[in-house]
């Protein structure tokens, strides 16, 4: 069964700095990772999608890595802003039961950026 | 930009009663899914739908549940008698395989079983 796993589950950090919010994943047959954000007591906003064959994948000030191998993404944000504070969470489709499958996600992480 | 619609934003029900939560997925996706989040834990994954059956289910999606897709634009979850373990955040979902496969998430409807 997949396990998704985030930790730590809250970083505090100041405007301006470089962050890494790491992901991993205990079964690598995956057909794909996808990064959300969550604001509180809201939706989902998808950030990015990396497909199995990839390595990487950015959006402006996001980028976003996958280790398949060794079950581990990495969600890069380049000068953090006070509007980043959110939750980021994992998540994985399988790949053996097609695109029409579930995510499994992992329990996010909580950021806060502080002015 | 187009997005996935939920109503209403909020339910309170009280324990047994029924409710029905209605998504409109974007316009031109064909798989439909239905996740919940029980407020401090992960977001977990209840059923996916697509040409009008219901593809995977997880065991929470009990007898109790059921997805329908009564027109061409609305997909609706049904809990015939709620208990107070089904109060948490429902959140539908669209993806179009022939694109890049992103599930799209609607806003969420929060329900509270009284």
């Amino acid at each position: 069964k997949q396990e998704v796993t985030q930790i730590p589950a809250a970083l505090s950090v100041p405007e301006g700095e470089n962050l890494v919010l790491n992901c991993s994943f205990t079964d690598s047959a995956i057909y794909n990772l996808q990064w959300f954000r969550q604001d509180p007591g809201k939706g989902l906003t998808s950030l990015l999608l990396i497909q199995s064959s990839q390595r990487e994948q950015t959006s402006g000030r996001l980028n976003a890595s996958l280790d398949k191998s060794s079950g581990r993404s990495t969600l890069y944000i380049a000068a953090s802003q006070p509007g980043d504070s959110a939750t980021y969470l994992c998540a994985v489709k399988p790949r053996d039961t097609g695109a029409n499958s579930k995510l499994t996600f992992g329990k996010g992480i909580t950021l806060s950026v502080r002015p | 930009e187009p997005e996935v619609t939920q109503t209403p934003s909020h339910q309170v029900t009280q324990m047994g009663q029924e409710v029905i939560l209605r998504c409109v997925p974007i316009s031109n996706h064909l798989y439909f899914y239905w996740y919940r989040q029980i407020l401090g834990q992960k977001v977990e994954f209840l059923v996916s739908f697509y040409n009008n059956e219901i593809s995977e289910k997880s065991e929470i999606f009990d007898d109790q549940f059921s997805v329908e897709r009564p027109d061409g634009s609305n997909f609706t979850l049904k809990i015939r008698s709620t208990k107070l373990e089904d109060s948490a955040m429902y959140f539908c979902a669209s993806s179009d395989r022939l694109s890049t496969d992103t599930q799209y998430f609607g806003p969420g409807t929060r329900l509270t079983v009284l």
